[in-house]
Order: C-alpha cells, then structure tokens, then sequence
C-alpha cells in the first residue's frame, strides 16, 4: 500500500470555481500534512501546513485534515488562471523526517 | 525572501562518470534533503541530513549515492557512477527544525546519455 494516493487528474475548471483536491494516506502515525503547487521543471512550493486534524485557511486556500479517516484535502475558492499547476499532498513519516508525496493532481483553470 | 538554490540547473553526463549536484540551503536551517523526481512521477525522498551526518535515507539512496556538507552553506549530493535511470530531477530542501516544512529549490536536472 502507498503512503500517499493521490489522484493525478487531470482536473479542468472554469475560473472562479471552487476546486477540491484530495490525498489518503496509509498511516495513522502520520502527524504533519502538506499541500505544494508545482508549476511545471520547477520546484515545488509549499503552500499550506497542518498538523491537527481540521480545517486551515489562508486567502482563497483551505486545507482540511481528517485523521479519523486519513483523509486530507485542499479547497481552492475564486480560482484563478495562475493557479494552474500541479498540486502535491505530502506527509512525514514515522520519524518526521521523511516526507511522501503524492502523485500530483494537474489543475488547469480556464479563463 | 530567503530561497534555496540549487547549481547547475541542467546537467549532462555520460553513464558511468561522477556527478555532483550542489545546493544551498536557506541559512538558518539545520536540516537538508534530496528528492528526485523522474519526468511524469512523483516526487520522491532520497536522504535527509543533520548535524553532519544522514539521519534518514529511502531504499533508492544506495552506494552510489552520498551526500556532504562540505563547508557551512553548501550541501551536495554526489552519485559515483550514473546510470541511465537516475535521470531526473533533483530538489534539495532544507527547513528550520525536525518536524518543520521543508522548502524547496528550482532543481537539478540531470540527463544521463
């Protein structure tokens, strides 16, 4: 089993749609939960950061952490053009020092 | 805004010769990683770093890999001998603390020929 399952996508919307972007994850050990964006041959750039479970917001981003289901999830309100990239869940492992990415879901926002 | 950066940013090697990506981490950091990325896969942990020596490393990082911080800002990783399917991008990371988020460089690619 994976660590982190993440569906590739692609996903197209029209802008100003909400998106919604999800990861499960194998371990209840896992403790810190991250979302990247990832334009393309760059490096990834991370965006949100939880460790509890629930939701956190910054600007038009919500990251939502459920471990009673190992499930997490990343909401995009008003989106726009530029956030069309790659969007990566990620995890630690046991030790915390670790990290497992998902695949990636490719997000294109269409003007 | 601190950054990592990483040098060169395309590299192109024959199979079999020694390669040496380089990076500089953000400075107040203590820890340091390589991921790779192979072209359309995800990104993936090599080893992780602190105090000088490795603390974490995945089943990929194998002998011919190794890393070293050789003076106090910059953090390489050397592959003795390449072959064809290291080919990839390489991201070196670094973050402040054990359990903080990392942040990532542009990446190295390298093409092994």
């Amino acid at each position: 089993q994976k660590e982190v399952e993440q569906d590739p996508g692609p996903l197209s919307v029209p802008e100003g749609a909400i998106v919604s972007l999800n990861c499960t994850y194998s371990n209840s050990a896992f403790q810190y939960f991250m979302w990247y964006r990832q334009y393309s041959r760059k490096g990834p750039e991370l965006l949100m950061y939880t460790y509890s479970s629930g939701n956190k917001e910054d600007g038009r981003f919500t990251a939502q952490v459920d471990k009673s289901s190992k499930y997490i999830s990343l909401f995009i309100r008003d989106s726009q053009p530029s956030d069309s990239a790659t969007y990566l869940c990620a995890t630690n492992s046991n030790t915390g020092n670790q990290f497992y990415f998902g695949t990636g879901t490719s997000l294109t926002v269409i003007p | 805004e601190p950054e990592v950066t990483q040098t060169p940013s395309h590299q192109v090697t024959q199979m079999g010769q020694e390669v040496i990506l380089r990076c500089v981490p953000i400075s107040n950091h203590l820890y340091f990683y390589w991921y790779r990325q192979i072209l359309g896969q995800k990104v993936e942990f090599l080893v992780s770093f602190y105090n000088n020596e490795i603390s974490e490393k995945s089943e990929i990082f194998d002998d011919q890999f190794s890393v070293e911080r050789p003076d106090g800002s910059n953090f390489t990783l050397k592959i003795r001998s390449t072959k064809l399917e290291d080919s990839a991008m390489y991201f070196c990371a670094s973050s402040m603390d054990y359990y903080n988020e990392q942040f990532f460089g542009p990446g190295t690619r390298l093409t092994v020929l």
